[in-house]
């Protein structure tokens, strides 16, 4: 089974912090996603990679960066915290072709008070 | 920007009563994908349909892709209450990456 692990599920931070999310998966996936999740609007993309030190913005970029140094491992950092930032963050892997079938991390919900 | 529209958004039934939920775009996918997520965790990849037509059963749930590759269906029979969840679809241009577009999901309970 495909696993993908994130390194917390739930945080809270204070603005202005730096957060560092992790994210590893352990099927030799190329591909890895960030995005986050709100009421209302959906799974919206934050930033994705298709190797390893790649990385392509998504729809959402702004306020956030990533880090891809081995292929398992993908983080996405806020540099600068902001309550607007509050949100469920999920981590997804896929194949590098096929049907791009998108696994799962649990998700970390970050509070940014 | 290709949209998948999802129907019903909020579905509220009965244990037993049967469902469908609808996918669709005005967009062609190669693929179409649907997960469950249940409160608190990430989605889980339920199945993937390839082919115009195509039907695949998973125990009560049945999926179709439309004809033309631009609409799917969900249908639950008898529903259980551990089928309440989010239900998202995902369609897949044939592009890259990151050609995956994600629908806003039906959330689903279903009451005892």
């Amino acid at each position: 089974d495909v696993k993908v692990t994130q390194s917390s599920r739930y945080l809270v931070k204070r603005t202005g912090e730096k957060v560092f999310l992790e994210c590893v998966q352990d099927m030799d996936h190329e591909n890895m996603f960030w995005y986050r999740q709100d009421p209302g609007l959906g799974l919206r993309l934050i930033y994705f990679s298709y190797d390893v030190k790649m990385k392509e913005k998504g729809d959402i970029p702004e306020g956030y960066s990533v880090s891809r140094e081995k292929k398992e491992r993908f983080s996405l950092i806020l540099e600068s915290a902001s309550t607007n930032q509050t949100s469920m963050y999920l981590c997804a892997s896929s194949a590098l072709e096929g049907s791009y079938e998108q696994y799962f991390g649990p998700g970390t919900r970050l509070t940014v008070t | 920007t290709q949209l998948l529209e999802q129907s019903p958004q909020f579905l509220s039934i009965q244990e037993g009563e049967n469902l469908t939920v609808y996918c669709n775009s005005s967009s062609v996918f190669s693929s179409l994908q649907w997960y469950r997520q249940e409160p608190g965790e990430g989605p889980v990849l339920l199945v993937t349909v390839v082919t115009g037509g195509e039907v695949k059963k998973l125990k009560r749930l049945t999926f179709q892709f439309g004809d033309a590759r631009k609409d799917s269906s969900l249908h639950i029979t008898a529903a259980q209450p551990g089928d309440t969840g989010l239900y998202l679809c995902a369609g897949h241009s044939g592009g890259g990456a990151d050609g995956l577009t994600f629908g806003k999901g039906t959330h689903l309970i279903i009451q005892p």
